[in-house]
């Protein structure tokens, strides 16, 4: 079974300029998650998505950051415009109807804003 | 405190025990999770426990879980050096909620 997938790997933008990650989760999971984890720190939850509805973005920053996940596969998360406290790394990870809700993780992007 | 807290650094000889210690914040979580991250890497999911369990093993790995103070413990037997990474406790309420990743080093 693939696993999530993400891309691009690595990034690095000057600050104010705009940036996409892109996330494709495992096949047949419904939720989908963004995640920012800053060096030193575990993951903090950006937005959770069940199919293509949102269910959780209190801790997305709307000013600057949008996520979307038209057709509810795969989802798209923007930094317009970034800034240097965005420099980190964005995970996605997906769950399916596993009885402990187990998140799966892609192997993220590394965000540099210089 | 409102953080899932970790330990943040523990180091150990390779065929040794480690124990990775971590207290999480509410007694309303549901599951209690296990996470591994290698340089570089997304997180890989260890292991985790319903709530309503005290412990659970999986091949060389054991969690323990003490409601009552709120602490959970993963049990790595006979440590390798390829389990050298930083490991994540997370809780399940609504969402997942990591602490800040215990640093495992496993020296030959």
């Amino acid at each position: 079974e693939a696993g999530v997938a993400q891309s691009p790997r690595y990034k690095i933008i000057e600050k104010r300029q705009s940036v996409a990650f892109w996330c494709n989760p495992i096949s047949g999971h419904a939720t989908l998650y963004w995640y920012q984890q800053i060096l030193g720190q575990g993951p903090k939850l950006l937005i959770q998505f069940q199919n293509n509805g949102v269910v959780d973005d209190s801790q997305l920053p709307k000013d600057r950051f949008s996520a979307e996940r038209l057709k509810g596969v795969d989802s798209t998360l923007k930094i317009q415009p970034a800034k240097l406290e965005d420099s980190a790394v964005y995970l996605c990870a997906s769950s399916g109807p596993g009885r402990g809700y187990e998140q799966y993780f892609g192997p993220g992007t590394r965000l540099t804003v210089t | 405190g409102e953080d899932v807290e970790q330990s943040l650094f523990l180091s150990v000889r390779e065929g040794d025990s480690s124990v990775i210690n971590c207290t999480y914040t509410d007694s309303s979580s549901t599951y209690l999770y296990w996470y591994k991250q290698e340089p570089g890497a997304g997180l890989q999911l260890l292991t985790y426990i319903f709530s309503n369990m005290d412990m659970k093993q999986d091949q060389r790995l054991t969690v323990l879980l003490n409601k009552k103070d709120k602490h959970l413990s993963l049990r790595i037997a006979d440590t390798q050096t390829g389990d050298s990474a930083i490991y994540f406790c997370a809780e399940k309420l609504s969402t997942l909620t990591f602490g800040k990743g215990t640093m495992l080093l496993v020296s030959p």
